[in-house]
């Protein structure tokens, strides 16, 4: 079975553009987070989606937005990048929420 | 809020040595997960820790969980150089977005001959 996939695997972005970023979950599961992982740090929560409605955010500026589909994958969409924005994204699916999350491969994004 | 906490942030050990990690958290949660992360690739699952006093081992590694005390631990067992990695504990949220965690800051492990 695949497991969660991400896509791309790297990127590079100019401060001020947008990014799109994506996750394919594991067949079955119905809830998709999404993580920023700063170099040095823990993953930080930034979404939750569950069958396809938002149902939760972390303390993430507007420039953050996502959505899920309804095959259940989903986007994370950042506008007017910054540098700080430079980080590893991390797509997390769980069959509901609160069950165990299972962690794609994540998105190397570079901001210069 | 419901914070992490994980001591230490960096260990440095001799192969064949043991020693834990400890992973203290702020207010009640009976889930906690133990993940593996080696440099540059995404979070491994270890362990699934789902009641007070589980306990759970895979090779090297044995996890446990005291819900009262909000601690867990993740021991090591005569260390390899295999071993080396950032371990994170993460803990479920469920007094904010129900089924978010929340990350400790690792804990930067190095495995020396």
């Amino acid at each position: 079975d695949a497991g969660v996939t991400q896509s791309p695997t790297h990127l590079i972005k100019t401060r001020g553009q947008q990014v799109t970023l994506r996750c394919s979950p594991i067949s079955g599961h119905k809830s998709v987070s999404w993580y920023q992982q700063v170099l040095g740090q823990g993953p930080q929560f930034i979404f939750q989606y569950y069958e396809k409605e938002e149902r939760g955010r972390g303390n993430f500026p507007d420039r953050f937005s996502a959505r899920q589909f309804p095959n259940y994958s989903s986007e994370l969409n950042v506008n007017a990048l910054l540098l700080g924005d430079s980080a590893l994204y991390l797509c997390a699916s769980s069959y509901r929420s609160g069950t165990e999350a299972f962690f794609g491969q994540g998105t190397r994004l570079t901001v210069v | 809020e419901l914070k992490v906490e994980q001591n230490p942030l960096f260990l440095s050990m001799q192969e064949g040595k043991n020693y834990t990690i400890y992973c203290n958290y702020s207010t009640t949660s009976d889930r906690l997960y133990w993940y593996r992360q080696d440099p540059g690739k995404s979070l491994e699952s270890l362990f699934v820790l789902l009641s007070n006093g589980a306990v759970k081992q895979e090779g090297r590694l044995m996890a446990s969980l005291d819900t009262k005390a909000r601690l867990s631990t993740l021991h090591i067992t005569a260390a390899v150089h295999d071993l080396s990695a950032t371990y994170f504990c993460a803990v479920d949220n469920y007094g904010g977005s129900q089924g978010n965690l929340i990350f400790g800051k690792g804990t930067k492990l190095s495995v020396k001959p």
